[in-house]
């Protein structure tokens, strides 16, 4: 069985740069899995954050970067916000039309 | 970017059925695959099925096979979710998205389905 695995929780100081990653029990992460990445605050639709492991989506500030950090993709957020505060996914696509989500991170900005 | 608003939502018997469609606009439809993301109360994201842009193909994680069917109708602009023999563990917002690029593009706003007697 296919688990992705998320940091359950992060703080961050105002200001400051926090990575988050993203991991695959049956081996590393790579490019080929088009990691992607998903902001949420509470009561609200998921927005699109990273696709393709480092392209940003429409409108997403430069603040947002993705990368493949070892062997698990990553999502820096550089000069955090308070409106960063949000629960963060990933997701990796396993190939025959499989998408598997991660179990999401609550980033705190304190 | 594209808009996506489900409905279809509600309280179902455990055991019964369901259909939730999803109106697309501002984007060319038949161009895009489709999909299904459902999150459980207070839960993370969990990907229930996807749809190729002409309707080809599907694809369902083993939560849901057997059970639920994806399918579209591209004239009419609509995505849709046909969910049988509903459990209590089916509980949750279920959105649509777009894929691009093997990934989720934009979102509905979600649907709520309550499984329940």
């Amino acid at each position: 069985q296919t688990v992705v695995t998320q940091e359950p929780s992060f703080s961050v100081s105002p200001g400051g740069t926090v990575t988050l990653t993203c991991d695959l029990n049956s081996g590393s992460v790579s490019t080929s899995h088009y990691p992607s990445w998903y902001q949420q605050t509470p009561g609200q639709a998921p927005r699109t954050l990273i696709y393709s492991t480092n392209t940003r989506s429409s409108g997403v500030p430069d603040r947002f970067s993705g990368s493949i950090l070892g062997n698990k993709a990553a999502l820096t957020i550089t000069g955090a916000q308070a409106d960063d505060e949000s629960d963060y996914y990933c997701a990796l696509y396993m190939g025959s039309g499989i998408s598997v989500f991660g179990g999401g991170t609550r980033l705190t900005v304190l | 970017e594209g808009q996506l608003v489900e409905s279809g939502g509600g309280l179902v018997q455990p055991g019964g059925s369901l259909r939730l469609s999803c109106a697309a606009s501002g984007f060319t439809f038949n161009k895009f695959a489709m999909s299904w993301v459902r999150q459980a109360p207070g839960k993370g994201l969990e990907w229930v099925s996807s749809i190729i842009n002409n309707g080809g193909s599907t694809y369902y994680p083993d939560s849901v096979k057997g059970r639920f069917t994806i399918s579209r109708d591209n004239s009419k602009n609509t995505l849709y979710l046909h969910m049988n023999s509903l459990r209590a563990e089916d509980t949750a917002v279920y959105y649509c998205a777009s894929r691009h690029n093997y990934a989720y593009d934009s979102w509905g706003q979600g649907s709520l389905v309550t499984v329940s007697s």
